[in-house]
């Protein structure tokens, strides 16, 4: 299996445009969930997905902010209109719940490295 | 709130010294208590993994424990390498509810030649 794959790895853009991020999670896990990560808040979870329904989208800073998985294999992590504070590196991860209920299998994509300028 | 605190925040050793980056944390019930290194410009992999009933594990140079009682953890690197210069990342899953993990904010560690 290739893991968890985000793309793009690296994305700069101008303020006011739309940005969409993606995540192709490891066959077989059913959770999936989007991080942002900065330097002064680290990793922060912004909304995961459970057999592709969105469980838990508290996380999600504002409005701006959307997340699609329209089946089991894709996700979706969209900006409009970006801002430059939306600038972070922004992880994709999978699982899947094993049982007594641990998260089995917890792997990160390698991330995508947003500049909004 | 759950709550994972890591220290200290960052820390630079000489290669081939030992060091010991703890984590403290509030989660309960508790269900099992992860350690991740993330390199730069990479995501997170996991190192150790450890369940309530484990207080120990270790992966290679690095060794984990666990004190369920205290709610400590904390994580051993032997011998380092300038390869182990990374951030180190506590991660604490509940038992029950949404067994969602918490993660700390990891400890930066610089190994200099």
């Amino acid at each position: 299996d290739a893991g968890v794959i985000q793309s793009p790895r690296h994305e700069v853009t101008e303020m006011g445009q739309e940005v969409t991020l993606r995540c192709k999670p490891i066959s077989g896990h059913d959770y999936l969930f989007w991080y942002r990560q900065t330097m002064m808040r680290g990793l922060e979870l912004l909304i995961y997905f459970n057999n592709n329904v969105p469980i838990d989208d508290s996380g999600m800073p504002e409005d701006r902010f959307s997340a699609k998985m329209p089946n089991a294999s894709f996700s979706t992590l969209k900006i409009q209109p970006s801002e430059p504070r939306d600038s972070a590196v922004y992880f994709c991860a999978s699982s899947f719940l094993a049982p007594r209920g641990a998260q089995g299998g917890y792997t990160f994509g390698s991330g995508t490295r947003l500049t909004v300028v | 709130k759950n709550q994972v605190e890591q220290s200290p925040q960052s820390l630079i050793i000489l290669e081939g010294k030992n060091c010991t980056l703890q984590c403290n944390y509030t989660v309960s019930p508790f269900s099992n208590l992860r350690w991740y290194k993330q390199d730069t410009g990479r995501g997170p992999v996991s190192l150790t993994i450890m369940t309530f009933s484990e207080n120990t594990k270790s992966n290679g140079r690095y060794t984990a424990t666990l004190d369920a009682d205290t709610k400590q953890s904390s994580l051993h690197i032997t011998a380092s390498q300038l390869s182990d210069s990374a951030s180190y990342i506590c991660v604490v899953t509940p038992r029950g509810g949404s067994y969602i993990p918490t993660f700390g904010r990891g400890t930066s560690l610089i190994v200099h030649p």
